[in-house]
């Protein structure tokens, strides 16, 4: 499947900064997903891009599909402690998701 | 609506046994999905079904098997368990794109 890589693996931020997380691709995707994974829980969907360029927003949380379609982005703004867990990018093909490795983010209150 | 069910959520195999993780879905989704997660990676394709009766192999598929007769159903047969197999294992079921996973069996072979 297609590989996905995320960067940073661990984010660790003071409550009430902003973050952001990057997922990249050595190809172009046609879709990007992002899950969510609390500690000890399962992932949870998020949300999906499909389009270059696309933002959407979530509360605090925007997502953001590149122009090529390489790469994507989740930024969080003043970090809460309900924001702590592991989020996954996770790449569509042939109704197959590639999941990149997430990124865990702890929070300091 | 329950979603996603998996039983169990823990178990202990010793090297060498066999066991079934159950996975049913009351949401009508074709696509189903057995996903194994080892601490601090991220989720590996098993194996998925497209719909009852088709299953395919994903990126990690030895010493494993899936069977999908019903729609609701995709139980995952584990046969001579090894230490390599311990992880937590994740089945998720979806219509077309946004996975529902159910929360998962904690598996450990001893």
């Amino acid at each position: 499947g297609q590989q996905v890589m995320q960067i940073p693996q661990y984010q660790h931020v003071q409550e009430g900064e902003d973050f952001t997380t990057y997922c990249n691709s050595s190809t172009t995707l046609s879709n990007i997903q992002w899950y969510k994974q609390r500690p000890g829980g399962h992932p949870v969907f998020l949300i999906q891009l499909v389009k270059s360029g696309e933002v959407k927003k979530q509360k605090r949380l925007t997502f953001q599909f590149g122009e090529a379609k390489k790469n994507s982005s989740l930024h969080i703004t003043a970090t809460q402690t309900t924001d702590v867990g592991t989020y996954f990018c996770a790449a569509l093909n042939d109704y197959k998701l590639s999941f990149g490795a997430g990124t865990t983010v702890t929070v300091r209150a | 609506n329950a979603g996603v069910t998996q039983t169990p959520k823990f178990r202990i195999l010793k090297i060498g046994q066999s066991m079934t993780l159950q996975c049913a879905q009351d949401m009508n989704h074709n696509y189903m999905y057995w996903y194994r997660q080892d601490p601090g990676m991220g989720l590996k394709l098993i194996y998925y079904s497209v719909g009852a009766g088709i299953t395919d192999k994903g990126e990690v598929p030895n010493g494993y098997n899936v069977s999908r007769s019903t729609t609701e159903d995709f139980p995952l047969r584990l046969e001579l368990a090894a230490p390599s197999q311990t992880s937590v294992y994740f089945c998720a079921s979806s219509p077309n794109y946004g996975y529902t996973f159910g929360s998962g069996t904690r598996l450990t072979v001893v």
